[in-house]
C-alpha cells in the first residue's frame, strides 16, 4: 500500500500567487515526521521543510509552510507569492519511528507534483 | 550545496558489465542513503548505512551491493546491468536520527547511469 500519496502528477500557478500542493501519508506509527522535498529540472534534490508528528504549530520556512491535519493524515505545502524559479517538482515523504530510537530513519517519497509558474 | 558528493554525474554503459558509485557524506554524517529514482519507480530506497555498518536494506536487487568504508564513503555496486537498471542514483547523508528525529535527508547531485 502507498505511504505517501500525492495526487496531483502537475500544478500550475500565477506567478506571485499562492499554491497548495497535497499529500495524504498512511502510518500507524504514532511518531513520524513528514519532509518536502524540491527536485528542479537540473535534477538535485533540496530539503524544504520539515513537520513531526508531536509538534503543535505547523511548520514555516520563509514562503514555504505545511499545513499539517494529523486526523485526517495530510500534510500539504503551501508555497506563497510563486516564483519562476518555484517551478520543479516537489516531493513529500515520511520517516516513521522518529522518536522510538529504531535503526532505520529512511525516508519513503510520493511519486511526487510537477509544479509549473507561469509569468 | 548540499555537501554530500556524488561521482561520476553520469555514466554510459552496457548491459552486462558492472559499475561503481561513489559517495561522500557530509561531514560529521554516519548515515548514507542510496536511493534509485526513475519515471516508472519514482524514488525508491535501495540502503542505509550507519557508521560502517549495513542498518536496513529496501527494494535492491541481488545484483547491487553496497559498503561504507571507515572513512564513511560508501560505494554502491552494481553489476550484471540490465537496460532497466538505467536511473538517476541518489547518495544521501543525515546526521544521527537517535539525536534529531527530523534530521533531514541530505541529498547528492545524483549518478545517471545509462544502460545501453
Amino acid at each position: 500500500a502507498q505511504k505517501i500519496t500525492q495526487t496531483q502528477p502537475g500544478m500550475f500557478v500565477q506567478e506571485k500567487e499562492a499554491v497548495t500542493l497535497d499529500c495524504t501519508y498512511d502510518t500507524s506509527d504514532p511518531s513520524y515526521g513528514l519532509f518536502w522535498y524540491k527536485q528542479p529540472s537540473s535534477g538535485e534534490m533540496i530539503f524544504l521543510i520539515y513537520q513531526g508528528s508531536y509538534d503543535q504549530q505547523n511548520a514555516t520556512e520563509g514562503r514555504y509552510s505545511l499545513n499539517f491535519q494529523k486526523a485526517r493524515k495530510s500534510a500539504n505545502l503551501v508555497i506563497s507569492a510563486s516564483q519562476l524559479g518555484d517551478s520543479a517538482m516537489y516531493f513529500c515523504a515520511m520517516r516513521e519511528g522518529v522518536y522510538g530510537g529504531g535503526s532505520n530513519y529512511k525516508l519513503t517519497f510520493g511519486k511526487g507534483t510537477l509544479l509549473t509558474v507561469n509569468p | 550545496d548540499s555537501g554530500v558528493t556524488q561521482t561520476p554525474k553520469h555514466l554510459i554503459t552496457a548491459t552486462g558489465q558492472r559499475v561503481t558509485l561513489r559517495c561522500s557524506p557530509r561531514s560529521g554524517d554516519l548515515s548514507v542513503y542510496w536511493y534509485q529514482q526513475s519515471l516508472d519507480q519514482g524514488l525508491q530506497f535501495l540502503i542505509h548505512y550507519y557508521n560502517g555498518e549495513e542498518r536496513a536494506k529496501g527494494n535492491i536487487l541481488e545484483r547491487f551491493s553496497a559498503q561504507q568504508f571507515p572513512d564513511l564513503h560508501s560505494e554502491l555496486n552494481l553489476s550484471s546491468l540490465e537496460l532497466g537498471d538505467s536511473a538517476l542514483y541518489f547518495c544521501a547523508s543525515s546526521a544521527n536520527p537517535r539525536d534529531r528525529g527530523n534530521s533531514p535527508l541530505h541529498f547528492g547531485n545524483g549518478t545517471r547511469l545509462t544502460v545501453t
